[in-house]
């Protein structure tokens, strides 16, 4: 159980386009899920969190109008990274919190964005 | 404000070595303490979890004991094989909903197992 799954796992794109990445929980409803951006060899760094049917709540430092995200059921969060360029490439995971009583977050596997 | 301190890696092993990650931690409050493990190529899976002092979690061989004494959540296992070559990461969560269950992590462990 409390499986996360990330679509795409890769993807590259072009300078100045735009990119969706999808986070869904498939075997629970996610009352919060969170998006944290990895750079090679580093640690996670927390981006955002959101909530379902509400504004994401952005960490100091993160861009709300280049990483749009939309919450827009208790099972799918998505992050937009809006006219891409080659410093945002990086490893994006995404977590889900399955209930307000647990302090347990459930991790996707991550997708890769390479920005040329 | 919440902090998580791990050592450096990465760590190489011989197969059948005994492992410890330490990790240390600065926090409001009585926090969850986790340890995560990153296979190559993907996402975070959870190892192991204690929720209050003394607690002991416990997953495939890897323990941890939450000392809130000396704020410490360190990882060990007796007997590592090759497949346990990963990055490990400590990390705690902020106390019962407080911030979103926010997780902070620690830097990462590299751990190399040879054969």
């Amino acid at each position: 159980g409390a499986v996360v799954s990330q679509h795409p796992s890769r993807v590259i794109c072009k300078s100045g386009t735009s990119v969706k990445i999808e986070c869904r929980s498939l075997d629970f409803q996610a009352t919060t899920m969170f998006w944290y951006r990895q750079f090679p060899k580093q640690s996670l760094m927390l981006m955002a969190t959101s909530n379902e049917g509400s504004k994401a709540t952005y960490e100091q430092g993160v861009e709300k109008d280049k990483f749009l995200i939309n919450h827009a059921s208790l099972t799918l969060s998505t992050l937009t990274v809006t006219s891409a360029h080659p410093e945002d490439s990086s490893f994006y995971i995404c977590s889900a919190d399955d209930s307000p009583y647990t302090d347990t977050q459930y991790f996707g596997p991550g997708t890769r964005l390479t920005v040329l | 404000g919440n902090s998580v301190t791990q050592m450096e890696g990465p760590v190489t092993l011989s197969e059948e070595a005994f492992l410890t990650i330490n990790c240390t931690y600065t926090a409001t409050g009585y926090p969850s303490l986790f340890w995560y493990v990153q296979y190559p190529g993907e996402g975070l899976q959870l190892l192991l979890k204690a929720t209050k002092a003394d607690d002991k979690g416990s997953n495939k061989g890897f323990e941890a004991t939450y000392r809130k004494e000396t704020t410490s959540f360190h990882l060990e296992k007796g007997s590592v094989q090759v497949s346990d070559s990963a990055v490990y990461f400590c990390a705690l969560s902020t106390p019962p909903k407080a911030a979103g269950n926010k997780l902070t992590f620690g830097g990462g462990t590299r751990v190399l197992v040879k054969p």
